[in-house]
């Protein structure tokens, strides 16, 4: 079976400031990831997605993540962060079975943007 | 399109009594999925569908029922509400694999 661990469930850099979002991922076949950003009330927004490829995948609102299959990570980086990126973020897993793409997610990451 | 839409918005059960949240996608998607929310622990699969008239269990069951009687319609019943069942519930749609799933905005469920 698949999981993702989150590294750090609360994340807190100054607007400007690189973000970086950790994600390790273990699976027994090649994974799909994906990263979503839930803002507060709402529900889960895809930000990006790897499934084959170029590994270093670009998402929307400036982030991008890395697919590292000797580290078995899917880190998430923006280079400048913006107030409005505060949010909670979660990897999620899933490998293709042919019975139902269901995902697995870590536990999220609260991210915070001080002035 | 509205995409996933959720119905009710909020909720709240005595213990003890029944409920059924509605999911609508018209997205086409064949695939739909029932999630719960808690502090810390992300999202766990409840029950998911791969098509009009099948369901299947997810990592969380216990409690929930569901059913898919049209593709576009995925509906999740609590037969006997518990308060270990608050949380927020969302619901997802995707096409097969390995696309991504699309979310709707969520029922937030208190049981007293």
């Amino acid at each position: 079976a698949q999981s993702v661990t989150q590294l750090g469930s609360h994340v807190s850099v100054s607007e400007g400031a690189l973000v970086l979002l950790r994600c390790n991922y273990s699976s027994s076949v090649p994974p799909y990831l994906f990263w979503y950003v839930q803002y507060p009330n709402q529900g889960l927004q895809l930000l990006l997605k790897y499934t084959t490829g170029a590994t270093l995948v670009k998402g929307i609102n400036g982030f991008e993540a890395e697919f590292k299959k000797s580290e078995t990570s899917f880190h998430l980086t923006k280079p400048s962060a913006h107030m409005s990126d505060a949010a909670e973020y979660f990897c999620a897993v899933t490998i293709l079975t042919g019975g139902g793409n269901k995902l697995t997610f870590g536990t999220g990451t609260q991210l915070k943007v001080e002035l | 399109n509205a995409g996933v839409t959720q119905t009710p918005k909020f909720r709240v059960l005595k213990t003890g009594q029944s409920m059924t949240l509605l999911c609508a996608q018209d997205m086409n998607h064949e695939y739909m999925y029932w999630y719960r929310q808690d502090p810390g622990m992300g999202l766990r699969l409840i029950h998911y569908s791969v098509g009009e008239g099948t369901t299947a269990k997810g990592e969380v069951p216990d409690g929930y029922n569901v059913s898919r009687l049209k593709k576009q319609n995925f509906l999740l019943g609590l037969e006997s509400a518990a308060p270990s069942q608050t949380s927020v519930y969302f619901c997802a749609s995707s096409y097969s694999s390995p696309y991504e799933q699309y979310f709707g905005p969520g029922t937030r469920l208190t049981v007293t």
